[in-house]
């Protein structure tokens, strides 16, 4: 689904360093979420955008993890500093007709 | 609390068959989701669910009973490109978020 963007694609990083992902959805749509995909799980919510509010992010990890959505359009995703745990892939989506559609993510590997 | 659950695995083989069952408990509910996810891709959505009963959509067949918890995907002809991951996904109110299974990776052999 070309309407949602992220980069970099992929990311190797050592433990500690900082890291940021970026999500570039097509305008227009008001909800965006963050979700983090572990290997062989499902995607589980970081946070949830309207517009600029975000307005459910009880499950992101607040001391090392940081969210923005400026505009209300395009969006960051940030982590300092980075542990070994947080190697995941990070998912942008947005609600198009009720259904989320999906960016490609970012594959982090954190050493 | 919300769980949602769906066999890890299965395998079938090319041009048969195939449910993936998912039961859920989730405190509220407005919407049950079925997604495909290739290997080291996004999930793409599949189909959708609120009322009880199949919903057809090609080779693909999706049924929900509410008062069971239940849903299940029905794939048939498969193919070896159906070789993938299927997330299983709750709404339980309004505009929620979507909960989802951990995913059941399903494998299709000659």
């Amino acid at each position: 689904e070309a309407g949602v963007v992220q980069s970099p694609r992929y990311k190797i990083i050592e433990k500690k360093q900082p890291v940021a992902f970026w999500c570039n959805p097509i305008s227009g749509h008001n909800t965006l979420y963050w979700y983090r995909q572990n290997l062989g799980q499902g995607p589980e919510l970081l946070i949830r955008y309207e517009n600029e509010e975000a307005v459910d992010d009880s499950q992101l990890p607040k001391d090392r993890f940081s969210a923005e959505r400026l505009k209300g359009v395009d969006s960051t995703l940030k982590i300092q500093p980075a542990e070994l745990g947080d190697s995941a892939v990070y998912l942008c989506a947005i609600l198009k007709y009720g259904e989320l559609f999906f960016g490609e993510g970012s594959r982090l590997t954190v050493l | 609390g919300q769980n949602i659950d769906q066999p890890t695995e299965m395998t079938a083989t090319e041009g048969a068959i195939v449910q993936i069952n998912c039961t859920y408990q989730t405190s509220g509910f407005n919407g049950l989701f079925w997604y495909q996810q290739h290997a080291g891709e996004a999930p793409t959505f599949l189909s959708y669910n609120v009322l009880d009963g199949l919903e057809e959509k090609g080779r693909f067949s999706s049924f929900l009973s509410r008062s069971k918890g239940y849903s299940y995907l029905l794939l048939k002809e498969l193919q070896m490109k159906d070789s993938a991951s299927y997330l299983c996904a709750v709404r339980d109110s309004g505009n929620t978020p979507l909960v989802f299974g951990k995913g059941t990776r399903l494998s299709v052999i000659a």
